[in-house]
């Protein structure tokens, strides 16, 4: 899909304990955004990046933090995870924009972590 | 604050319907708007809207937007079981592709 890796696809962590999820691309693009999603919440943007060790928050940043020392990968670290951080999270990436132009699409999402805190 | 409306938030429709489906949008500094299904991974996408009304098509889907009133709206028409779905809006701002994602609709198409 796009060379979009999420890792691990599937995790289960207690209260309290840091999490980094890693979401790795081969496609060289620009831009990369951590998302996550919940019954009722639809897609809410975490963080993303424009660029290599630029960041900037979504709409939902408390308590999560990112890096992306290289293009190829966008870590979102919990340092202290919630049961209100359960969630299904993705990954996705985008080229610069060509307004106006035709898409396979603008943005290629991975396959998701679903994460668990217990 | 930025934000996106869709309504309806869920959808009933038997084979053969067609739905309309609404994404009203107040953004400062707007340049686009998304649309995308997801059923039960992650979403792929339909349309990018940047100008107002001009369709675009896709099969029995279509979209348009308009950019006075704010708004953009999402067509299906002659509705399959297989367009049972999530549909998510989203817009794009500022310069630095921020894309922000509504709650969606979820479309249910019963035989």
């Amino acid at each position: 899909d796009a060379g979009i890796t999420q890792s691990p696809r599937h995790k289960v962590t207690e209260t309290g304990t840091p999490v980094t999820l890693r979401c790795h691309q081969t496609e060289n693009h620009r831009y990369m955004y951590w998302y996550r999603q919940d019954p009722g919440h639809g897609l809410r943007l975490i963080h993303y990046s424009y660029g290599v060790k630029d960041t900037d928050k979504g709409e939902v940043s408390d308590g999560y933090s990112v890096s992306r020392s290289k293009t190829e990968d966008f870590l979102l670290t919990l340092e202290s995870a919630t049961s209100s951080q359960t969630s299904v999270y993705f990954c996705a990436i985008s080229d610069r924009f060509r307004w106006g132009a035709s898409y396979n699409s603008p943005l290629h999402f991975g396959n998701g972590t679903r994460l668990t805190v217990t | 604050e930025d934000k996106v409306v869709q309504s309806p938030l869920s959808l009933v429709v038997h084979e053969g319907d067609t739905v309309t489906l609404n994404c009203s949008y107040e953004v400062t500094n707007f340049r686009s708007l998304l649309w995308y299904k997801q059923e039960k991974k992650a979403p792929t996408f339909l349309f990018m809207l940047t100008s107002s009304g001009i369709e675009k098509k896709s099969g029995r889907l279509s979209s348009i937007l308009d950019k006075k009133e704010l708004f953009s709206i999402l067509n299906i028409t002659a509705t399959q079981t297989g367009d049972s779905a999530i549909y998510l809006c989203a817009y794009t701002s500022g310069g630095y592709q921020k894309v922000t994602f509504g709650i969606g609709t979820k479309l249910q198409v019963i035989p």
